[in-house]
């Protein structure tokens, strides 16, 4: 089944502790991406990946890191968690090459951070 | 101006009922619209893509894109509860092979049996 897994589903954590959030995608697409949901203020893209070794800056990035070492895999890391990256988070992969449609979203990683 | 306006509702009509949703948008590059569906405590699912102008059928759903007028529309004919939802619209403008998605807050969809 195609699909985009996130872990965990739910989080809570601490000020300043570091975490990370896996996503992993069993499609081999190219392009994968990290978005956060606030009411309010709707998705929001925070970083996306082209492909390995290839990220960039989204709309929201401070306070972000991500890597690509494998195709398959796209972690978010927090080095640092504020109160305010408590949110939804989602990450999604796509492989259309000339437009970047967002097929295929995880389940979603819900942080609290206290 | 916000770049994508879309109503948050909550939208209610009865079951049968044929669903208009909408969204706006301020920035004439957009050129590839799409309609994501989200249920509570999912992951939005894609449910339209339509580049440029015109319509798009698929079952029960109608996507419809003006460009003259930076209006997009999902027409939902013969709605059934199980349509209750979040709807999302997103968009994006060609530059280079890769484009950022701009999305909607999107509009709540309630329909009663």
């Amino acid at each position: 089944e195609a699909q985009v897994t996130q872990n965990p589903r739910y989080l809570i954590t601490v000020t300043g502790k570091k975490l990370t959030v896996t996503c992993s995608q069993n499609m081999n697409h190219e392009y994968m991406s990290w978005y956060r949901q606030d009411p309010g203020l709707g998705l929001r893209q925070i970083y996306y990946s082209m492909n390995v070794e290839v990220t960039d800056k989204g709309d929201v990035p401070e306070g972000y890191k991500v890597s690509r070492k494998e195709k398959r895999n796209f972690p978010l890391i927090l080095e640092s968690p504020s109160p305010n990256q408590t949110s939804l988070y989602f990450c999604a992969s796509s492989a259309n090459r000339e437009v970047r449609t967002e097929a295929f979203f995880g389940q979603g990683t819900r942080l609290t951070v206290v | 101006q916000k770049e994508v306006e879309q109503d948050p509702g909550p939208l209610s009509v009865p079951e049968g009922a044929i669903v208009s949703l909408n969204c706006t948008y301020s920035n004439s590059a957009f050129q590839y619209f799409m309609w994501y569906r989200q249920y509570s405590r999912k992951g939005p699912e894609l449910l339209m893509y339509t580049y440029s102008s015109g319509n798009k059928e698929d079952g029960r759903f109608t996507a419809q894109v003006d460009k003259s007028s930076k209006y997009i529309s999902l027409f939902i004919r013969d709605s059934q509860p199980s349509d209750s939802a979040t709807y999302l619209c997103a968009m994006s403008a060609r530059n280079s092979g890769y484009s950022t998605l701009t999305f909607g807050k999107g509009t709540m969809l309630l329909v009663s049996p």
